[in-house]
């Protein structure tokens, strides 16, 4: 199993550019999360989904979009992308939200520049 | 002031010292996990717990509930427990964490 994947690993934008970031999961799980990672602060939630076509925010959604149209996928946005979304973007997944089985799984990490 | 802090912010030991990580959080919780960072990013959780103490290995959780503390111990370290370690909070009734924000651990040889 691979586990949780994201793709891709590094990239640089310049301000006004759009991407999607991709998180897959292999382990048929239910809840997926995206959160964002900056020096000196933990991780904070951007959005999260507790199921396949559902979305919610998290503490920080303001200029992010996210879908999830198939289980296993968790896609995140930036339409117009500022220098202040400069971060390392990180995925996790769960098979539920309470304990005791929400232990969550993190992808690899996507490293985000914008000039 | 932060829901989870962490203290302390940074630690340096020499291998072979006991270390202690230290989580306290101000809100009611229903989980508490432990989780490292490596210093290539990835991120795996250690420990989910919800009273009393789990060990594995060479590393051991605490938990007391009454005082919102919890403390994550290494025994016997080594340079390659260098890593950042993060102490997450699950609230009660919410199906999110809330992280601290990390104790950056170096281990020297």
């Amino acid at each position: 199993n691979a586990g949780v994947t994201q793709t891709p690993k590094f990239r640089v934008l310049k301000t006004g550019q759009s991407m999607t970031l991709l998180c897959a999961q292999d382990m048929n799980h239910e809840y997926m999360y995206w959160y964002r990672q900056d020096p000196g602060m933990g991780l904070r939630l951007i959005h999260y989904s507790v199921g396949e076509g559902t979305t919610a925010k998290g503490e920080v959604p303001d200029g992010y979009n996210v879908s999830r149209l198939k289980k296993q996928n968790f896609l995140l946005g930036l339409e117009s992308a500022a220098p202040s979304q400069t971060s390392v973007y990180f995925c996790a997944s769960s098979n539920s939200g309470r304990a005791p089985n929400n232990e969550q799984f993190f992808g690899p990490g996507t490293r985000l520049t914008v000039l | 002031k932060n829901e989870v802090e962490q203290s302390p912010q940074n630690l340096t030991a020499q291998e072979g010292e006991f270390i202690t990580i230290n989580c306290s959080y101000s809100v009611g919780i229903s989980a508490l996990h432990w989780l490292q960072q490596h210093p290539g990013g990835g991120i795996v959780s250690l420990f989910m717990l919800s009273s009393g103490k789990k060990k594995h290995g060479r590393l051991i959780a605490t938990i007391n509930i009454q005082e919102k503390h919890s403390s994550l111990h290494i025994t016997a370290s080594h340079p390659r427990d260098s890593a950042v370690y993060i102490c997450a909070v699950q609230i009660q009734g919410a199906q999110k964490l809330v992280f601290g924000q990390g104790t950056r651990l170096t281990i020297n040889p």
